[in-house]
């Protein structure tokens, strides 16, 4: 298994702003994710941090928006930038471990409210 | 990747086995059975993943149905801690889940 921290666990922005969320792994992985779960919703994939190549993003999400940085391989940062109040969110890192990297484990997740 | 089919929630009350249903029919030769769980103001936690046999660890056991179309979590003995939301997902044969709408447990005492 893995263990994740996040920081900040929850902030609140004003509109136009940026955010930097953190995600720390306690060991060395190759796939580093980045999930949102809106109010009452399932988690969407935002994109794949890869290390010492730029980020993958999925359909809907972009670079300019969601800048990623990937350091090294225990570590990434995701910037929310000029937020508005429909990026109040949770945003979650996670990683791909175990045998096969078929299981994927979660950070607790960053509170993210935008007024 | 192949769409799973959950209820939307069940209920069970404590000490009793909960089995958690799960259509995939279109499930393909490549895609591996995935389940997660998150509980309340947490994130997503990883169960248990099978391709073809049925599996058991710790946390519960994975019966898979012999043309691969449907499978069902089994908790054997639920506890209120096990009340969260339950997630099917088919990797298509990576790693990366896609999360759909999931089955919301309730434990009664």
């Amino acid at each position: 298994s893995a263990v994740i921290s996040q920081k900040p666990s929850r902030d609140i922005c004003q509109r136009g702003t940026s955010l930097t969320i953190q995600c720390q792994v306690d060991s060395q992985v190759t796939m580093m994710f980045w999930y949102r779960q809106q109010p009452g919703q399932s988690l969407t994939l935002i994109a794949t941090a890869n290390q010492g190549s730029e980020a993958t993003y999925e359909s809907g999400f972009v670079i300019d928006k969601f800048p990623i940085s990937r350091p090294n391989l225990t570590f990434s940062t995701l910037t929310v930038s000029n937020m508005s109040p429909e990026d109040s969110s949770i945003y979650l890192c996670s990683v791909a471990a175990g045998q096969g990297r078929y299981e994927q484990y979660f950070g607790p997740g960053t509170r993210l409210t935008v007024t | 990747d192949a769409k799973t089919t959950q209820p939307n929630s069940m209920e069970s009350n404590e000490e009793e086995p909960v089995h958690l249903p799960c259509n995939h029919s279109t499930i393909s030769g490549t895609d591996y059975i995935h389940w997660y769980r998150q509980l309340p103001s947490q994130g997503p936690e990883y169960v248990i993943h099978g391709l073809t046999s049925n599996v058991n660890n710790r946390m519960a056991s994975l019966a898979i149905a012999e043309d691969r179309k449907s499978s069902t979590l089994i908790l054997h003995r639920a506890t209120l801690r096990d009340a969260a939301v339950y997630y099917c997902i088919l990797s298509g044969g990576s790693y990366i889940p896609t999360f759909g709408r999931g089955t919301s447990l309730i434990v009664h005492p």
